[in-house]
């Protein structure tokens, strides 16, 4: 079955760049969009980019110049990489599938998600 | 980017009641809007895509509808799993863009 799974740190100073992971089955990356939504705490649902089949990528405005999103197909891994963090990217980093081929935007597999805090 | 207004913040309810969630988007999506359940601690789950089609294991008493920029869920005859926050979504257009979520309590 469809499967996504984040990891990376829990904790990252202020400044330093956030590297997560997310690690997929049940699908292949070449087949299916792969997103990253993240979530500060209490609040509402953000957009940050995705990882496109074919291998391009999109990224929300608002976080651009920070944000890098890549994979390595072989291991079935999507990665997200963001620099300069600071106090307000602290939240729950979500990573997500298409529903199916052709069905953009449609969020219907999640992770269970990664908190990352922001603090010195 | 299209901006997602929901309405209302929050929603008191009983169980049975049928009750409506409202969501309007800045611009014409279509039918490009998807809905989702968020409970404490977990992470969304799709409801609806394409503004009233129901995604697979959800029950029937779930609904939406509209199109262009005014959209409705309805659930008919809430039960206790219910109560939790709700998120519209439009796959119209990149930036993908949330609703800022309605909160569904128990009366």
């Amino acid at each position: 079955q469809v499967q996504l799974k984040e990891s990376g740190p829990g904790l990252v100073q202020p400044s330093q760049t956030l590297s997560l992971t997310c690690t997929v089955s049940g699908f292949s990356l070449t087949s299916y969009n792969v997103h990253w939504v993240r979530q500060p705490p209490g609040k509402g649902l953000e957009w940050m980019g995705r990882m496109r089949y074919n291998g391009d990528t999109s990224y929300n405005s608002a976080l651009k110049s920070r944000l890098s999103i890549s994979r390595d197909t072989s291991k079935n891994q999507v990665f997200l990489k963001m620099n300069s963090l600071q106090t307000d990217d602290t939240g729950t980093y979500y990573c997500t599938r298409d529903r199916n081929y052709g069905s953009y935007g449609t969020f219907a597999y999640w992770g269970q998600g990664t908190l990352v805090t922001v603090s010195s | 980017d299209i901006q997602m207004t929901q309405s209302p913040s929050f929603l008191s309810a009983s169980v049975g009641d049928r009750v409506t969630i409202n969501c309007k988007a800045s611009q014409n999506i279509n039918r490009y809007l998807n809905w989702y359940q968020q409970k404490l601690g977990e992470a969304p789950k799709l409801l609806i895509y394409n503004a009233n089609s129901l995604q697979t294991g959800i029950p029937s008493r779930f609904s939406g509808s509209g199109s262009g920029t005014d959209f409705t869920l309805s659930i008919n005859r809430v039960e206790s799993e219910d109560f939790s926050v709700y998120y519209c979504q439009q796959s119209y257009s990149l930036p993908y863009t949330f609703g800022a979520g309605t909160k569904l309590e128990l009366k």
